[in-house]
């Protein structure tokens, strides 16, 4: 079966370590996101890339990284400049307009 | 700056009641989404709508593209529906999506 696969579950780390996040699709989508959720707030867009080898900034994408070598992944690295990196991280894709959104069931990231 | 609001932001229902959740927003979109996030935190689409009315089992979702104002009912409601249903209208190029902070809903047996 299609779908996204985020991993890990569950994920925690040091304060001043960087961490990245798996995301991984095998949906045949062009388009691939990472959005940050924390309690109270909606969804906030980090990045999200079109196509391979390009990508662009969301909302709130300073502290962290990504890149799009492959159509199916787009891991993003949540560095040691990002000040409040705990979270909840949501991967989506579609298809190029936006049809087919589909998400990830995400990756909870502690820093302590 | 709130570009979607969501009502109720709590919602707590009997088994078997109609419940509808309020989503207006105030950007041009081309279409709008009704997700749903389980406790675990896995989203699910329910819906995309750029007109009209959608239904799917117990679900419909309607939307007034004028009026800037979709919603979401469940029918005949029961406790596996409880989750935040989030309501996440899309911009015209289908890139950028607009979330609101989601209805948190359960329902009692």
């Amino acid at each position: 079966d299609g779908g996204i696969t985020q991993s890990p579950k569950y994920l925690f780390r040091k304060e001043g370590q960087n961490v990245t996040l798996s995301c991984e699709q095998n949906l045949n989508h062009d388009a691939m996101y990472w959005y940050r959720q924390d309690p109270g707030q909606g969804l906030r867009l980090i990045y999200y890339s079109q196509i391979v080898n390009d990508f662009q900034k969301g909302d709130i994408a300073e502290g962290y990284s990504v890149s799009r070598e492959k159509k199916e992944s787009f891991p993003l690295t949540v560095t040691s400049a990002q000040k409040n990196p705990t979270a909840f991280y949501l991967c989506a894709s579609s298809m190029a307009g936006g049809s087919g959104y589909t998400f990830g069931s995400g990756t909870r990231l502690t820093v302590v | 700056k709130n570009e979607v609001e969501q009502s109720p932001q709590n919602l707590t229902a009997q088994e078997g009641e109609f419940i509808t959740i309020n989503c207006s927003y105030s950007v041009g979109i081309s279409a709008l989404h009704w997700l749903q996030q389980h406790p675990g935190g896995g989203i699910v689409s329910l819906f995309m709508l750029s007109s009209g009315k959608k239904k799917h089992g117990r679900l419909i979702a309607t939307i007034n593209i004028q009026e800037k104002h979709s919603s979401l009912h469940i029918t005949a409601s029961h406790p596996r529906d409880s989750a935040v249903y989030i309501c996440a209208p899309t911009e015209n190029t289908g890139n950028q999506f607009y979330f609101g902070t989601g209805t948190s809903l359960t329902v009692i047996p």
